[in-house]
Protein backbone atom coordinates (compact mmCIF):
# COMPACT_ATOMS: atom_id res chain seq x y z
CA UNK A 1 0.00 0.00 0.00
CA UNK A 2 1.26 3.21 -1.00
CA UNK A 3 2.31 5.68 2.28
CA UNK A 4 0.45 8.84 2.87
CA UNK A 5 2.55 12.24 2.76
CA UNK A 6 1.26 15.52 4.58
CA UNK A 7 1.59 17.99 3.39
CA UNK A 8 0.75 17.78 -0.01
CA UNK A 9 2.26 21.19 -0.48
CA UNK A 10 4.14 23.79 1.44
CA UNK A 11 5.27 27.18 0.50
CA UNK A 12 7.90 28.96 2.56
CA UNK A 13 10.39 31.91 3.14
CA UNK A 14 13.76 31.46 3.16
CA UNK A 15 15.29 30.67 5.99
CA UNK A 16 11.87 28.96 7.84
CA UNK A 17 11.77 25.29 8.88
CA UNK A 18 9.43 22.41 7.28
CA UNK A 19 8.70 19.04 8.34
CA UNK A 20 7.10 16.52 6.12
CA UNK A 21 5.40 13.23 7.21
CA UNK A 22 5.09 9.96 5.88
CA UNK A 23 2.54 7.50 7.45
CA UNK A 24 2.36 3.63 6.68
CA UNK A 25 -0.83 1.17 7.10
CA UNK A 26 2.01 -1.23 7.12
CA UNK A 27 4.99 -2.11 9.31
CA UNK A 28 7.60 -0.22 8.43
CA UNK A 29 11.12 -1.94 7.92
CA UNK A 30 12.46 0.99 6.17
CA UNK A 31 12.06 4.35 4.85
CA UNK A 32 13.57 6.28 2.59
CA UNK A 33 13.61 9.94 1.30
CA UNK A 34 13.97 11.39 -2.35
CA UNK A 35 14.11 14.95 -3.49
CA UNK A 36 13.21 15.72 -7.14
CA UNK A 37 13.27 18.78 -9.19
CA UNK A 38 11.81 19.83 -11.87
CA UNK A 39 12.36 17.70 -14.93
CA UNK A 40 15.05 15.91 -13.02
CA UNK A 41 15.34 12.12 -11.73
CA UNK A 42 14.37 11.83 -7.82
CA UNK A 43 17.99 12.12 -5.53
CA UNK A 44 18.33 10.52 -2.46
CA UNK A 45 18.63 11.85 0.30
CA UNK A 46 19.08 9.17 2.99
CA UNK A 47 17.39 6.57 4.78
CA UNK A 48 16.09 5.37 7.66
CA UNK A 49 16.17 1.42 8.86
CA UNK A 50 14.19 0.00 11.35
CA UNK A 51 15.41 0.85 15.00
CA UNK A 52 14.24 4.33 15.07
CA UNK A 53 17.55 6.18 14.47
CA UNK A 54 17.52 9.99 13.50
CA UNK A 55 19.51 10.72 10.34
CA UNK A 56 20.45 13.92 8.79
CA UNK A 57 23.01 15.53 6.33
CA UNK A 58 23.58 19.36 6.53
CA UNK A 59 20.15 20.98 7.36
CA UNK A 60 17.91 18.27 6.47
CA UNK A 61 16.97 15.46 9.26
CA UNK A 62 14.36 12.78 9.48
CA UNK A 63 13.06 10.38 12.39
CA UNK A 64 11.21 7.11 12.04
CA UNK A 65 8.84 6.08 14.81
CA UNK A 66 8.52 2.50 13.92
CA UNK A 67 5.73 2.48 16.12
CA UNK A 68 3.35 4.58 14.86
CA UNK A 69 4.66 3.45 11.33
CA UNK A 70 5.37 7.15 10.01
CA UNK A 71 8.82 8.84 9.89
CA UNK A 72 9.16 12.73 9.50
CA UNK A 73 11.22 14.97 7.09
CA UNK A 74 12.94 17.79 8.90
CA UNK A 75 14.52 20.89 6.80
CA UNK A 76 16.05 23.43 9.13
CA UNK A 77 16.52 27.44 7.90
CA UNK A 78 15.39 26.09 4.14
CA UNK A 79 17.31 26.88 1.31
CA UNK A 80 16.59 28.11 -2.13
CA UNK A 81 17.78 25.04 -3.46
CA UNK A 82 15.40 22.70 -1.19
CA UNK A 83 12.72 23.58 -3.66
CA UNK A 84 11.57 20.48 -5.09
CA UNK A 85 8.83 17.63 -4.66
CA UNK A 86 10.07 15.05 -1.83
CA UNK A 87 8.78 11.51 -1.98
CA UNK A 88 9.24 9.06 1.18
CA UNK A 89 9.52 5.14 -0.05
CA UNK A 90 8.33 2.75 2.26
CA UNK A 91 9.13 -1.23 1.95
CA UNK A 92 11.49 -4.24 3.25
CA UNK A 93 13.12 -7.70 2.36
CA UNK A 94 11.93 -8.28 -0.70
CA UNK A 95 9.20 -6.35 -1.83
CA UNK A 96 10.93 -3.30 -3.06
CA UNK A 97 9.93 0.20 -2.38
CA UNK A 98 6.34 1.74 -2.79
CA UNK A 99 6.52 5.90 -2.55
CA UNK A 100 4.04 8.28 -1.67
CA UNK A 101 2.36 11.04 -3.66
CA UNK A 102 4.78 13.54 -2.97
CA UNK A 103 5.23 16.75 -1.01
CA UNK A 104 5.61 19.78 -3.13
CA UNK A 105 7.88 22.84 -1.49
CA UNK A 106 8.68 26.09 -2.81
CA UNK A 107 11.06 28.30 -1.26
CA UNK A 108 10.57 31.76 -1.75
CA UNK A 109 13.22 34.36 -1.24
CA UNK B 1 31.03 5.57 -11.59
CA UNK B 2 28.97 5.99 -14.45
CA UNK B 3 25.12 6.65 -13.34
CA UNK B 4 21.83 5.03 -14.53
CA UNK B 5 21.46 5.54 -18.21
CA UNK B 6 17.94 5.48 -19.88
CA UNK B 7 17.13 5.32 -23.68
CA UNK B 8 15.61 7.26 -25.61
CA UNK B 9 15.03 10.04 -23.49
CA UNK B 10 12.04 11.37 -25.49
CA UNK B 11 9.39 9.22 -27.45
CA UNK B 12 6.50 10.09 -29.62
CA UNK B 13 3.78 6.93 -30.54
CA UNK B 14 0.38 6.79 -31.48
CA UNK B 15 -2.24 4.43 -29.98
CA UNK B 16 -1.84 1.13 -30.13
CA UNK B 17 1.79 0.98 -30.69
CA UNK B 18 3.99 -0.68 -28.87
CA UNK B 19 7.20 0.14 -27.33
CA UNK B 20 10.38 -0.73 -25.53
CA UNK B 21 12.70 1.64 -23.30
CA UNK B 22 16.20 0.77 -22.04
CA UNK B 23 18.07 1.14 -18.98
CA UNK B 24 21.54 0.33 -17.99
CA UNK B 25 22.34 0.32 -14.44
CA UNK B 26 25.29 1.72 -12.34
CA UNK B 27 28.11 -0.87 -12.46
CA UNK B 28 27.93 -3.44 -10.43
CA UNK B 29 24.13 -3.07 -9.17
CA UNK B 30 21.74 -6.10 -10.14
CA UNK B 31 18.70 -5.07 -9.38
CA UNK B 32 16.87 -2.79 -11.72
CA UNK B 33 13.09 -1.39 -10.86
CA UNK B 34 10.79 0.63 -13.44
CA UNK B 35 8.47 2.95 -12.53
CA UNK B 36 6.08 4.95 -14.20
CA UNK B 37 5.06 8.71 -12.75
CA UNK B 38 2.66 11.07 -13.67
CA UNK B 39 1.15 14.38 -12.31
CA UNK B 40 -2.10 12.97 -10.89
CA UNK B 41 -0.41 9.48 -9.75
CA UNK B 42 3.43 10.17 -8.60
CA UNK B 43 5.65 7.32 -8.51
CA UNK B 44 3.84 4.16 -9.07
CA UNK B 45 5.96 0.90 -8.97
CA UNK B 46 6.18 -1.41 -12.34
CA UNK B 47 8.30 -3.89 -11.58
CA UNK B 48 11.59 -5.24 -10.47
CA UNK B 49 13.96 -7.31 -11.68
CA UNK B 50 17.52 -8.90 -9.69
CA UNK B 51 19.76 -11.12 -11.73
CA UNK B 52 17.35 -11.62 -15.17
CA UNK B 53 14.39 -12.67 -12.52
CA UNK B 54 10.96 -10.69 -12.21
CA UNK B 55 10.79 -10.56 -8.44
CA UNK B 56 8.52 -7.88 -7.88
CA UNK B 57 5.78 -6.70 -10.11
CA UNK B 58 2.76 -3.90 -9.16
CA UNK B 59 -0.30 -3.19 -10.01
CA UNK B 60 -0.54 -2.57 -13.85
CA UNK B 61 -1.86 -4.41 -16.80
CA UNK B 62 -0.05 -7.29 -18.77
CA UNK B 63 0.95 -4.72 -21.32
CA UNK B 64 3.69 -3.92 -19.49
CA UNK B 65 6.21 -6.17 -19.70
CA UNK B 66 9.92 -6.09 -19.02
CA UNK B 67 13.20 -8.12 -18.92
CA UNK B 68 16.61 -8.10 -17.79
CA UNK B 69 19.90 -9.29 -19.21
CA UNK B 70 23.05 -11.32 -18.12
CA UNK B 71 24.78 -8.09 -17.79
CA UNK B 72 22.06 -6.50 -15.64
CA UNK B 73 20.61 -3.83 -18.44
CA UNK B 74 17.41 -4.21 -18.41
CA UNK B 75 14.08 -3.33 -20.86
CA UNK B 76 10.40 -2.81 -20.84
CA UNK B 77 7.55 -3.26 -22.72
CA UNK B 78 4.48 -1.51 -23.73
CA UNK B 79 2.37 -3.09 -25.94
CA UNK B 80 -1.25 -1.55 -27.57
CA UNK B 81 -0.43 1.96 -26.03
CA UNK B 82 -3.18 4.30 -24.63
CA UNK B 83 -3.43 7.46 -24.35
CA UNK B 84 -3.18 6.65 -20.55
CA UNK B 85 0.18 6.00 -21.08
CA UNK B 86 1.60 8.78 -21.42
CA UNK B 87 4.55 9.51 -19.05
CA UNK B 88 7.59 9.51 -17.21
CA UNK B 89 9.04 6.42 -17.22
CA UNK B 90 11.78 6.06 -14.59
CA UNK B 91 14.02 3.18 -13.82
CA UNK B 92 16.24 2.94 -10.73
CA UNK B 93 19.05 0.53 -10.10
CA UNK B 94 20.40 -0.46 -6.66
CA UNK B 95 22.65 -3.34 -5.06
CA UNK B 96 19.06 -5.18 -3.43
CA UNK B 97 15.48 -4.19 -4.20
CA UNK B 98 15.35 -2.63 -0.84
CA UNK B 99 18.74 -1.01 -0.93
CA UNK B 100 19.37 3.18 -1.97
CA UNK B 101 17.92 3.57 -5.62
CA UNK B 102 19.91 5.47 -8.13
CA UNK B 103 16.86 7.11 -11.24
CA UNK B 104 18.23 7.52 -14.11
CA UNK B 105 16.91 10.94 -16.62
CA UNK B 106 13.90 9.03 -17.30
CA UNK B 107 12.14 8.34 -21.09
CA UNK B 108 9.57 10.42 -21.29
CA UNK B 109 6.81 8.80 -23.84
CA UNK B 110 3.63 10.38 -25.39
CA UNK B 111 1.00 8.62 -26.82
CA UNK B 112 -1.06 10.21 -29.06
Amino acid sequence: QQPVQSPQAVILREGEDAVINCSSSKALYSVHWYRQKHGEAPVFLMILLKGGEQKGHEKISASFNEKKQQSSLYLTASQLSYSGTYFCGTGGGADGLTFGKGTHLIIQP
Amino acid sequence: KAGVTQTPRYLIKTRGQQVTLSCSPISGHRSVSWYQQTPGQGLQFLFEYFSETQRNKGNFPGRFSGRQFSNSRSEMNVSTLELGDSALYLCASSHRAADTQYFGPGTRLTVL
